[in-house]
């Protein structure tokens, strides 16, 4: 069974920088799939941030590309988030995923879950 | 940019039919998946390529994807089933969109 962990700070002042890790167990992430990071505003919907192959080949949402780096270590079958110059706006529950990417087919079937992250001073 | 819009809330009486509903430009000519999404928990995919079922998702879950909308269907509602419901599909300008979301509501 895929699991996937994300762990990170949950308080993250004004102007810094986010970080977040997710570790994933049942699966080598060698193996295939996209690996993505999702967030979800307290009260609010679901926002796609970005997502990132084995190969470290990513993709952004255009919205945060300019903040936004993706990596992954494969020697520790993780990836990382990092957002840089949060502000509150920025406060969210983060999710990360294994995403499907084939023939326009784009789903995520396994998410952890889900970790808060404020920012505030 | 590509936006999915469904409605805020849906009501449904316990084994009834709901109907959850997203509307998306030419919607029809893409995938669409659904997500439900429980109180404090992750979303859990329940349909994705339009019509497929994921492994123990139960058969009361079907979808339909033509012309503008993809449909959620759930027949015979249980409590259990009491969540808020995500559609997605894929846009050239961003390859993961979401719908607004739909809380259904078992009365």
């Amino acid at each position: 069974q895929v699991q996937l962990q994300e762990s990170g700070p949950g308080l993250v002042k004004p102007s810094e920088t986010l970080s977040l890790t997710c570790a994933v167990s049942g699966y080598s992430i060698s193996s295939g799939y996209y690996w993505g990071w999702i967030r979800q505003p307290p009260g609010k919907g679901l926002e796609w941030i970005g997502s990132i192959y084995h190969s470290g080949s990513t993709y952004y949402n255009p919205s945060l590309k300019s903040r936004v780096t993706i990596s992954v270590d494969t020697s520790k079958n993780q990836f990382s988030l990092k957002l840089s110059s949060v502000t509150a706006a920025d406060t969210a529950v983060y999710y990360c995923a294994r995403g499907v990417d084939t023939a326009m087919v784009y789903y995520f079937d396994y998410w952890g879950q889900g970790t808060l992250v404020t920012v505030s001073s | 940019s590509y936006e999915l819009t469904q409605p805020p809330s849906v009501s449904v009486s316990p084994g009834q039919t709901a109907s959850i509903t997203c509307s998306g430009d030419k919607l029809g000519d893409k995938y669409a998946c659904w997500y439900q999404q429980k109180p404090g928990q992750s979303p859990v995919l329940v349909i994705y390529q339009d019509s497929k079922r994921p492994s123990g998702i139960p058969e009361r879950f079907s979808g339909s994807n033509s012309g503008n909308t993809a449909t959620l269907t759930i027949s015979g509602t249980q409590a259990m089933d009491e969540a808020d419901y995500y559609c997605q599909a894929w846009d050239s300008s961003i390859p993961y969109v979401f719908g607004t979301g739909t809380k259904v509501t078992v009365l």
